[in-house]
């Protein structure tokens, strides 16, 4: 079954850090670039950061820049995505999708819930 | 940044009844063009991409098209498993991908 697992959420300050993880199975992750979406509390999705299926292009929506990172471990099967310098604004959410060949997100984790609150 | 707009925001029709959900970029994608539907507690699910393909195992009654800059999500004959709200999303501009802000459906 192909399936992906998110964790690593929680309740976080303002300004510390988190990293969320992925776990896949069920298909060739190596072969899939993937991403993260999240979605606010009462606000539509939201594209995070994407990364191709050798992590040699990635990208982020503007608000994150410079403080979220992200990065796939191909021999784990998993993605993750380091958050620095939170803001109570990152509080969502957070899915991680698999990119289909066409470039659309065919596969989604149930996400995980980031909190960022003092 | 592509922007993307959904209308209308909310759309409260009965079973049977057809739905038309309308998304706009403010820049050409192509067809790079897809429709999600996400229902309260689950992860969003892929219904159409390419603008009109349908994603595997989709019913037939989902479909989508493009006239010029519109695409349009045709929701035909209503059920009540359908109540969601749905977006549209553009991948023309890999990897920095950009969801509408959706449109919910009251059945």
């Amino acid at each position: 079954e192909v399936q992906l697992v998110e964790s690593g959420g929680g309740l976080v300050q303002p300004g510390r850090s988190l990293t969320l993880s992925c776990a896949a199975s069920g298909f060739t992750f190596e072969g899939y670039a993937m991403h993260w979406v999240r979605q606010a509390p009462g606000k539509g999705l939201e594209w995070v950061s994407g990364i191709s299926r050798n992590s040699v292009n990635f990208g982020y929506v503007d608000s994150v820049k410079g403080r979220f990172t992200i990065s796939k471990d191909n021999a784990k099967n998993s993605l993750y995505l380091h958050m620095g310098n939170l803001r109570p604004e990152d509080t969502a959410l957070y899915y991680c999708a698999r990119e289909n060949y066409y470039g659309s997100l065919d596969v989604w984790g149930q996400g995980t819930t980031v909190t960022v609150s003092s | 940044e592509i922007v993307m707009t959904q209308s209308p925001a909310t759309l409260s029709l009965s079973p049977g009844e057809g739905a038309t959900l309308s998304c706009r970029a403010s820049r050409g994608v192509a067809n790079n063009l897809a429709w999600y539907q996400r229902k309260p507690g689950q992860a969003p699910r892929l219904l159409v991409y390419g603008g009109s393909t349908r994603a595997a195992g989709i019913p037939a009654r989902f479909s989508g098209t493009r006239s010029g800059a519109e695409f349009t999500l045709t929701i035909s004959s209503l059920q009540s498993e359908d109540s969601a709200v749905y977006y549209c999303q553009q991948y023309n501009t890999w990897p920095a991908f950009t969801f509408g802000p959706g449109t919910k459906v009251d059945i």
